[in-house]
């Protein structure tokens, strides 16, 4: 298993567009996590899914945001009508129930 | 909101020991007390966890305070590598949340 892989490393788009990103867990994790980081901030929490339920969702969260696990396996974060204050790196992680964490290197999203 | 209080940075030589402390105050009895770092430009990566007993393994060591209101990770001889943000997170099982970290500069 070659871990947590999120696709792209970077985006940059312009405001107002849309943007999806793709976190691949490693497969025997059943839990997979979003967060959001900017410059200097530790990671904050958006949402986790355990398998293919989503249960839980950060008030981060607004409603341009939405994540997706079809079928529990990868998941989607989908940024509608980005703005500027989008600008940040998302980290997926994935877990096994209640183990620690695997991380991926994260998607910088730049918002122009 | 995060639950746990580390020194913005710290610095140490490098081949030296170093001693990462973490206050955790209002800590349960089923909060486990986890370590991540995280190098520049990369996720968080795993150092270490423990719920009540002092621990060891391959990266570093964790002491645990008899009453669990703080924690120290220990380096034993830090490298240049080692040099990275460190968080300290205590997890109940639902999500980490995540304080500012120390940021950990090693001086060669």
């Amino acid at each position: 298993d070659t871990g947590v892989s999120q696709d792209p490393r970077h985006k940059i788009t312009k405001r107002g567009q849309n943007v999806t990103f793709r976190c691949d867990p490693i497969s025997e994790h059943n839990r997979l996590y979003w967060y959001r980081q900017t410059l200097g901030q530790g990671p904050e929490f958006l949402t986790y899914f355990q398998n293919e339920a989503q249960l839980e969702k950060s008030r981060l969260l607004s409603d341009r945001f939405s994540a997706e696990r079809p079928k529990g396996s990868f998941s989607t974060l989908e940024i509608q009508r980005t703005e500027q204050g989008d600008s940040a790196m998302y980290l997926c992680a994935s877990s096994l129930y209640r183990d620690g964490y695997t991380f991926g290197s994260g998607t910088r999203l730049t918002v122009v | 909101d995060a639950k746990t209080t580390q020194p913005n940075s710290m610095e140490s030589n490098e081949e030296e020991p170093v001693h990462l402390p973490c206050n955790h105050s209002t800590i349960s009895g089923t909060d486990y007390i986890h370590w991540y770092r995280q190098l520049p430009s990369q996720g968080p990566e795993y150092v270490i966890h423990g719920l009540t007993s002092n621990v060891n393994n391959r990266m570093a060591s964790l002491a645990i305070a008899e009453d669990r209101k703080s924690s120290t990770l220990i380096l034993h001889r830090a490298t240049l590598r080692d040099a990275a943000v460190y968080y300290c997170i205590l997890y109940y099982g639902q999500n980490f949340v995540f304080g500012p970290g120390t940021r950990l500069s090693v001086l060669p």
